[in-house]
């Protein structure tokens, strides 16, 4: 089983919709989580941590559920420049080893 | 402007080449490491240095030869590599060494075997 599982999607959306990824880890000692967020032939770029009290940043809210082992990200009122791929990333508590999700691609339509 | 900074930003090279990817940040950070990253794959690790030292290989083939002279600086030697190998290499650092902080890339060297 994959340590971290995320749906590719692609994900095509109207400028200003709501959409959300979510992304499933399979080891419960994990201990960080994160979302990236890349740009074609461009590095990866922090976007937000993930915390069991959620946090939220402008129009992005992140969430973790440790239950259920999965954290999610919500983009409100979506705009051109949001399109990119996210990246979830979850670190296993031994190590500071980064697991990276397959991304999910999403495209924002004018 | 990121604060990793990876040269060069392209490379070419013939199976036979050696050469040589760099890796430089000055945030003080203890943990370094290198990624590799095939188009529409997320990146996967390679090596993980911590306070200098190699602390995780991930059964990387010996045609890839890390080297770390210093806290600041991170190389990735190359040697006799394949077609296969050509990607985007990523080198990241890290606050603590747990990674808890989340890492700071650098924008990466697009390598390409020939």
């Amino acid at each position: 089983r994959k340590e971290v599982e995320q749906d590719p999607g692609p994900f095509n959306v109207p400028e200003g919709a709501t959409v959300a990824f979510n992304c499933t880890y399979s080891n419960s000692a994990s201990q960080s989580f994160f979302w990236y967020r890349q740009d074609c032939r461009k590095e990866p770029k922090l976007l937000m941590s993930v915390y069991s009290s959620g946090n939220e940043d402008g129009r992005f809210t992140a969430q973790l559920n440790r239950a259920s082992q999965y954290i999610s990200l919500l983009i409100r009122d979506s705009k051109l420049s949001d399109s990119a791929t996210y990246l979830c990333v979850v670190i296993r508590g031994t190590g500071n080893q980064f697991y990276f999700g397959t991304g999910t691609s999403l495209t924002v339509i004018p | 402007d990121t604060e990793v900074t990876q040269t060069p930003k392209h490379l070419v090279m013939g199976m036979t080449n050696k050469k040589s990817l760099k890796c430089e940040q000055h945030m003080g950070h203890r943990a370094m490491y290198w990624y590799k990253q095939k188009a529409k794959k997320p990146p996967e690790l390679m090596f993980v240095y911590s306070y200098e030292k190699l602390s995780i290989n991930e059964s990387v083939p010996s045609r890839f030869s890390p080297e770390c002279p210093n806290s600041s600086l991170l190389n990735l030697h190359l040697h006799a590599l394949q077609p296969e190998d050509s990607a985007l290499y990523l080198c990241a650092s890290s606050q603590g060494t747990g990674g808890q902080f989340g890492y700071t890339f650098g924008s990466g060297t697009r390598l390409t075997v020939v």
